[in-house]
């Protein structure tokens, strides 16, 4: 069964840094590109970040490049966000997500991010 | 890509056969998804590829569509699938719609 844990969320101030990890399992994490999706409470789904298999290839939307860092380490099945310089607007649930021939076949259940001074 | 998703908001009651609409702003060429969000809960991928239903979604959720336009159809409506729609087109960046929330009437 594919599991994709989120942790490491919290309330963090402007400006600040926070890193997000996911624990995958249930399948070979090294196959398949991975990626971070968030929603902001009571609004929808947007696309954070994309990394390939080997973790050398990532991709942003233009509202976090240069801000955010995504990456992976397949020796612990893991998935990771890391956040800097982060905004009120970066408040959001933030899902982990496989990515199956670019869209996304299985979430986790999701961490919340709160900035706010 | 801007995805626009319409209604925002559906009423139906139990039984009636709903159709959500997703509309590009370029052509997606057949790179479209569809997400069922309950609320409280992640999503959940039900159709991709426009057409092809994901392993243990029920066969009354159907997608079609070509070039810029799509929809996802509930044949038959029943009490659980009252949720959050959004479609994600794939063929040029990642982008999700806006989102129908389907109710009961």
């Amino acid at each position: 069964e594919v599991q994709l844990v989120e942790s490491g969320g919290g309330l963090v101030q402007p400006g600040r840094s926070l890193k997000l990890s996911c624990a995958a399992s249930g399948f070979t994490f090294s196959n398949y590109y991975m990626a971070w999706v968030r929603q902001a409470p009571k609004k929808g789904l947007e696309w954070v970040a994309t990394i390939s298999t080997s973790g050398s290839r990532t991709y942003y939307p233009d509202s976090v490049k240069g801000r955010f860092t995504i990456s992976r380490d397949n020796a612990k099945s893991s998935l990771y966000l890391q956040m800097n310089s982060l905004k009120s607007e970066d408040t959001a649930t933030y899902y982990c997500a496989r990515s199956y021939g670019s869209f996304f076949d299985y979430w986790g259940q999701g961490v919340m991010v709160t900035v706010s001074s | 890509i801007q995805l626009t998703q319409s209604p925002s908001l559906l009423s139906a009651s139990v039984g009636d056969r709903v159709t959500l609409s997703c509309k590009g702003s370029q052509n997606i060429n057949n790179y479209l998804a569809w997400y069922q969000q309950k609320l409280g809960e992640a999503p959940k991928l039900l159709i991709y590829k426009t057409n092809s239903l994901q392993t243990g979604i029920p066969s009354r959720f159907s997608g079609s569509g070509s070039g810029t336009d799509y929809t996802l159809t509930i044949s038959s409506l029943h009490s659980e699938d009252l949720a959050t729609y959004y479609c994600y087109q794939y063929n040029n960046g990642w982008t999700f719609g806006g989102g129908t929330k389907l109710e009961l009437k």
